[in-house]
């Protein structure tokens, strides 16, 4: 099953914004969107926001996700020491019947 | 609060079954989907199964397909996953995550290791 795609790094000084992406198809992040989920080494994946722009309770609004077409984002702004970790999306896709995950992108913050 | 425990992992040789558990609470678990997602060493996440809120139905990755198997047990708040032919591939961390939009709960993972 085809995943995701995200780009295996990105890093952003303290403070700066940080804007990840995560593209694939018609199927999935262009039909019920994407949910967006962070994991520090050695815990389990936290949601972030899920279908696109909703965030779940307690969830810093410096924290932000839309979509375009086939390709959905996650902006983080004001980035400060714990934003620093891995990035995953995932999405429903309806021709596979399954999830699919990117295969996660690195957030350095320096 | 939600809790998600999962159980049954360990060291199991190529070819081998193991029976993964994970105990719900703090939730009504029948009105939820419930999924298994691994993470091999080192590696990202890989979704595995997912079975609906009265097992109505089942979907898998085609990696494990017609080798691992999803249930549940609404009464006992139980998600299970029997896993047959395991192969060394199959090495991860196992976790149940509860389905609302996306995986809003995750349990801390059970660590199978084929070898």
């Amino acid at each position: 099953q085809a995943g995701l795609t995200q780009p295996p790094s990105v890093s952003k000084g303290l403070r700066q914004t940080a804007t990840l992406t995560c593209t694939g198809n018609s199927n999935n992040v262009g039909d019920e969107g994407v949910a967006w989920m962070q994991q520090h080494q050695g815990h389990p994946p936290k949601l972030l926001s899920y279908r696109n722009n909703n965030r779940p309770s307690g969830i810093s609004e410096r924290l932000s996700a839309s979509r375009s077409g086939n390709t959905a984002s996650l902006t983080i702004t004001g980035l400060q020491p714990e934003d620093e970790a891995d990035y995953y999306c995932s999405a429903w896709d309806s021709s596979l019947s399954a999830w699919v995950f990117g295969g996660g992108t690195k957030l350095t913050v320096l | 609060d939600v809790q998600l425990l999962e159980s049954g992992g360990g060291l199991v040789q190529p070819g081998g079954s193991l029976r993964l558990s994970c105990a719900a609470s703090g939730f009504t678990f029948s009105s939820y989907a419930m999924n298994w997602v691994r993470q091999a060493p080192g590696k990202g996440l890989e979704w595995v199964s997912v079975i609906g809120v009265s097992g109505r139905y089942e979907h898998y990755a085609d990696s494990v397909k017609g080798r691992f198997t999803i249930s549940r047990d609404n009464s006992n708040n139980t998600l299970y996953l029997q896993m047959n032919s395991l192969r060394v591939e199959d090495t991860a961390v196992y976790y149940c995550a509860r389905e609302s939009g996306g995986f809003d709960y995750w349990g801390q993972g059970t660590l199978v290791t084929v070898s």
